[in-house]
């Protein structure tokens, strides 16, 4: 059951160029979203996250845009670096209400290749 | 900048045993977590605690694991009888107050069960 889903496995982009991770989710009771970042032996880092009350969020180079009724939402980096070569993970929660206590369901990872 | 940690960063043991998984969360956050990934599977929920107690759970979490907090600042996670599909990477989470939503994650204790 796939509540969350990241379609493309990897993605490589060169240095300077934008780089656009895609993330779809089929639970409407969803009400925040989150990206993290995630280098070999860490943990997930939190990266950007966006209230279903809005449809685009930025901070700095990483700008994530949702689009609520294709239940689809997307994270922008630009420029790219080689620094941002990773897997990155999209998270979607439900909130601290209705049973929940805000866990997160995590879509597979997308690892993020940037070439100088 | 406060930080989740967690001990050990790697733990191997046979199939059977026990083993607790230490985690010291942000300090002044109120909710945690714990997580797993099995290697090249995705981060999957296994539990949440708030106000002492459990307050959710996953199908994973079953009868063999358990939580605690046993002081101020550490959060534990027991497995009772380990399996060999036991054996990923064990997050722990936490989240500061009601109505937030981001989650601080520790570097994880790798768990290989033989």
């Amino acid at each position: 059951d796939q509540q969350v889903k990241q379609n493309s496995p990897s993605l490589s982009v060169q240095e300077g160029r934008i780089s656009i991770l895609n993330c779809d989710y089929t639970n409407s009771m969803f009400d925040y979203f989150l990206w993290y970042k995630k280098y070999p032996a860490e943990g997930p880092t939190f990266l950007i996250s966006i209230s279903s009350i809005k449809d685009k969020n930025e901070d700095g180079r990483f700008t994530v845009f949702l689009n609520k009724s294709a239940k689809h939402l997307s994270l922008h980096i630009v420029p790219s670096q080689p620094g941002d070569s990773a897997v990155y993970f999209c998270a979607a929660s439900r909130g601290d209400y209705g049973g929940s206590q805000g866990n997160l369901i995590f879509g597979k990872g997308t690892k993020l290749s940037v070439k100088p | 900048e406060p930080e989740v940690t967690q001990t050990p960063s790697h733990q191997v043991t046979q199939m059977g045993q026990e083993v607790i998984l230490r985690c010291v969360p942000i300090s002044n956050h109120l909710y945690f977590y714990w997580y797993r990934q099995i290697l090249g599977q995705k981060v999957e929920f296994l539990v949440s605690f708030y106000n002492n107690e459990i307050s959710e759970k996953s199908e994973i979490f079953d009868d063999q694991f358990s939580v605690e907090r046993p002081d101020g600042s550490n959060f534990t996670l027991k497995i009772r009888s380990t399996k060999l599909e036991d054996s990923a990477m064990y997050f722990c989470a936490s989240k500061g107050r009601t109505g937030t939503y981001e989650q601080y994650f520790g570097p994880g204790t790798r768990l290989t069960v033989t």
